[in-house]
């Protein structure tokens, strides 16, 4: 079946550094998402990534959606305290039974002030 | 709200004993998603339910797990007699439909512990 590989598992670095994470999966996909997840929440959407080669902004942050359609990065500038959590990507394959996401296992980011 | 509703936030229960969990998705929203989350993983797809197509079951681990949507809104996710394995957060989406274009949306889920 489909996979989705995200790193780095985790970051720690110093609050107003950026950040880069990735997400490579086995097959192509159509749709790439980007979550963020706090403590006791649910995911929130961060940004959504429809067309190979797509580059979309939302504030600080900036995802990719790759030209080979199996990857996609997302990166954070500037970080500060608040970006803490944990970030997910998703993906849509094309077909399959359902067309639900396949998630990555998460990024956890630490912001030291 | 409007966003997703899920009841109850915590849910703590003994082994072997049934329980239900509750989404109230965001109106007008036709297709709903239930995830598992296990402590520091990520989501585990259980089950789809899209407008009234019959729902897309592959994701469910046992048959002691079991979902239903009634009136194309609210659903219901039950565990019959939970193991201590069934511990975690289950979390419900939705989104419009089930195509590009249409991301889904979360609840802050369940978080469901069997002692």
């Amino acid at each position: 079946g489909q996979q989705l590989n995200q790193s780095p598992q985790s970051m720690f670095i110093q609050e107003g550094e950026d950040v880069s994470m990735n997400c490579t999966s086995s097959s192509i996909f159509n749709t790439w998402l980007w979550y963020k997840q706090d403590p006791g929440e649910g995911p929130v959407l961060l940004i959504a990534l429809y067309k190979a080669g797509e580059l979309t902004s939302n504030g600080r942050l900036t995802a990719q959606f790759g030209i080979t359609r199996k990857d996609s990065f997302l990166n954070i500038s500037a970080s500060i305290p608040s970006d803490v959590g944990i970030y997910f990507c998703a993906g849509r394959g094309y077909g399959g039974s359902q067309g639900n996401l396949i998630f990555g296992k998460g990024t956890k980011l630490s912001v030291k002030p | 709200g409007a966003g997703v509703s899920q009841s109850p936030s915590n849910k703590v229960t003994e082994k072997g004993k049934d329980v239900e969990l509750r989404c109230d998705p965001i109106s007008g929203h036709t297709a709903l998603y239930w995830y598992r989350q296990s402590l520091g993983q990520g989501l585990e797809f259980l089950i789809y339910f899209q407008g009234n197509s019959a729902p897309d079951k592959s994701g469910l681990p046992s048959d002691r797990f079991s979902a239903e949507r009634t009136g194309g809104s609210v659903s219901t996710l039950t565990i019959q007699r939970t193991q201590q394995e069934d511990s975690a957060v289950y979390l419900c989406a939705s989104s419009l439909g089930q195509g590009k274009g249409q991301p889904q949306h979360f609840g802050d889920g369940t978080r469901l512990s069997i002692l």
